[in-house]
This record gives C-alpha cells, structure tokens and sequence, in this order.
C-alpha cells in the first residue's frame, strides 16, 4: 500500500479555514485517499473519501491533485470541536487488502479561540 | 441506528486472565475490523472479517489472541491468557464499500 506523509501538527484560528496537506507520491491508480480524524477518547471518525476527483460533504472537501500524488482536506470554517489527530489513508479498492486502513501518525490539528 | 457498540467500554483484569471484547456492528454493513491504540504504537488493525468470514489476520499478535463473527450482528475479540503489555484501547469498526464506522472503544488494563 502507498504511503502517506502529513505534518505532525498544524494550528488553525477558529472560524477560519483549516488546510491539512498530505503526500502520497507512491498512490497507484486503483488507491483511494481517505481522511479520518480522532477526537481526544474518542474511535476515529471517517470524514470523506476520493478516487482522482475533487469532493465535498457536509464535514469537509477533499482536493486531490491531477497527478494524484498529494491532496488537502480543506475544512472551511474551523471550530474549536475540529480539534483533532487527523489521519490520511490510501486504500485499495479491490484485491484482499481492500477493507485495510493503514494508521499513520497524523496531524494534530489544533483550533484555537 | 445506534451506531457501533462495543463491551464493555472499561475492562480492568489480572494478568492470566481471560478477557472477552465484544461488537456488534451497523445493520448492513459487510466488513468488521478489530483494532487496538497505544502511545507507542498508534492505531493497529488486528483482524477484519467479510461476511462474517476472516479475510487478514495478519496484525493478531500472538496466539493468545483469537476473534470470531458467528453471525453478521456480533464478533468477539479473547485474549487468553491475558498480558500487561495488552493494555490498550480496542476499537471494533464496520463498513460497506465506503469509510469504516467505529465503536467508541473498550479501554482495557492489565495488572
């Protein structure tokens, strides 16, 4: 499975946009990019998920580049319950590894007043 | 729907014991996974199932491990007999074709 690489933590002022980037030089054509994130105490919590197009849901958007090697996860307006480890995760669409999430370290990402 | 539940949510024991985790999964869902968190190790998958069938056993640590899915609404995770350094929080999660759901963990120590 390709590998992802994110800052170790990053902070963000409360209301503004909070942008976490992620690496994934290595992603093969059939790898998804998946963004959780784990709230102190908490199961980590699936946010969105994309292929090679841009995506957006209620919680965030997710922007991947045209050569797929790195994406943001763009939450736009950054609440102090953003506060979280996220994490980004490639995964196989098919293939016996197709249900494995590999945990990196993630960012610590921390909203502030 | 009530989400992923897991028990019990604390479970303190003495090592040598033996220690049942339990799940029950989201109506529907195809996949369950075990795993389990430390400081040291991060968020490590043990063990997935799809249709109640063990597809990767892979990240099980040692035979003292074992997990089953005897049906699509409940899977266990024992650990016999039990280790301090098994102290950890266990997280069970299910999922469809999209992003995995999980339970809020059972947060278990070993004495």
């Amino acid at each position: 499975d390709a590998k992802t690489t994110q800052p170790p933590s990053m902070d963000c002022a409360e209301g503004r946009a909070a942008n976490l980037p992620c690496n994934h030089s290595t992603i093969s054509g059939n790898e998804y990019v998946y963004w959780y994130r784990q709230i102190h105490s908490q199961g980590p919590q699936y946010i969105i998920h994309g292929l090679k197009n841009n995506e957006t849901n209620e919680m965030a958007s997710l922007i991947i580049t045209e050569d797929r090697k790195s994406s943001t996860l763009i939450l736009p307006h950054a609440t102090l319950r953003d506060t979280a480890v996220y994490y980004c995760i490639v995964r196989p669409s098919g293939g016996t590894s197709y249900g494995k999430l590999t945990f990196g370290q993630g960012t610590i990402l921390t909203v502030h007043p | 729907d009530a989400g992923v539940i897991q028990s019990p949510r604390h479970e303190v024991t003495e090592m040598g014991q033996e220690v049942t985790l339990r799940c029950k999964p989201i109506s529907g869902h195809d996949y369950l996974f075990w795993y389990r968190q430390t400081m040291m190790r991060g968020l490590e998958l043990l063990i997935y199932f799809n249709n109640n069938v063990p597809i990767d056993d892979s990240g099980m640590p040692e035979d003292r491990f074992s997990a089953k899915m005897p049906n699509a609404s409940f899977s266990t995770l024992k650990i016999q007999p039990s280790e301090p350094r098994d102290s950890a929080v266990y997280f069970c999660a299910s999922a469809t074709n999209s992003g995995q759901y999980f339970g809020p963990g059972t947060r278990l120590t070993v004495t």
